[in-house]
């Protein structure tokens, strides 16, 4: 069976651009979690989704939007790019259940000049 | 969610047995432990988690103590390949929704050596 999968795999874009980043989750997973990691740092909690709703948001700025599609898929999107934006954008998918473990896919490189 | 101590570095020789700590000494009664690990350039993997017993499985095995404070991750046979950042996370299990993400500290960064 397929993973998780995230395009594009790399991306560079300039200051005060917007980015849409996607992610397709794992076939049966209707949970999408998204997560930034910034270099020499574990991954940070950006959004989490579940049929179609938001069911969470980390600490991150309103240019962070997220939404999910009805067959699960995700895209994360970033207004007005900052160099700070600049990370490894991991999206992860699970089954809905009580322990909830999350599977991540490769990410998406961000590079922000 | 329950903060987690663990080592910066840890290394390893190829064959042996890779053991690898986590201090949790305020875990809840209801706070699962997992244990992700995230090979350079690539997605964190999940590897194992458990509540109170000891947990195997193909990748793993997972020693919980008795009073929950700490637990070990066991990699049996270290290979090369097992060169990774080591995560620790304590969690609530998944309640109506809430309780979804996972909190990443710094982990340990395990070197397997030939």
């Amino acid at each position: 069976d397929a993973g998780v999968t995230q395009s594009p795999t790399h991306l560079i874009k300039t200051r005060g651009q917007h980015v849409t980043l996607r992610c397709s989750p794992i076939s049966g997973h209707k949970s999408v979690s998204w997560y930034q990691q910034v270099l020499g740092q574990g991954p940070q909690f950006i959004f989490q989704y579940y049929e179609k709703e938001e069911r969470g948001r980390g600490n991150f700025p309103d240019r962070f939007s997220a939404r999910q599609f009805p067959n699960y898929s995700s895209e994360l999107n970033v207004n007005a790019l900052l160099l700070g934006d600049s990370a490894l954008y991991l999206c992860a998918s699970s089954f809905y259940t009580d322990t909830y473990e999350q599977y991540f896919g490769p990410g998406t490189r961000l590079t922000v000049t | 969610d329950a903060k987690t101590t663990q080592p910066t570095s840890m290394d390893c020789a190829e064959g042996r047995a890779a053991n690898l700590p986590c201090n949790h000494s305020t875990i809840s009664g209801n706070e699962y432990v997992y244990w992700y690990r995230q090979i350079h350039s690539q997605g964190p993997q999940y590897i194992i988690h458990g509540l109170k017993n000891n947990e195997t499985n193909e990748m793993a095995s997972l020693i919980i103590t008795e009073d929950r404070k700490s637990s070990t991750l066991i990699l049996p046979h270290a290979t090369l390949r097992d060169t990774a950042v080591y995560y620790c996370i304590v969690r609530l299990p998944n309640s109506g929704g809430s309780n979804y993400k996972l909190t990443f500290g710094k982990g340990t960064l395990l070197t397997v050596n030939p």
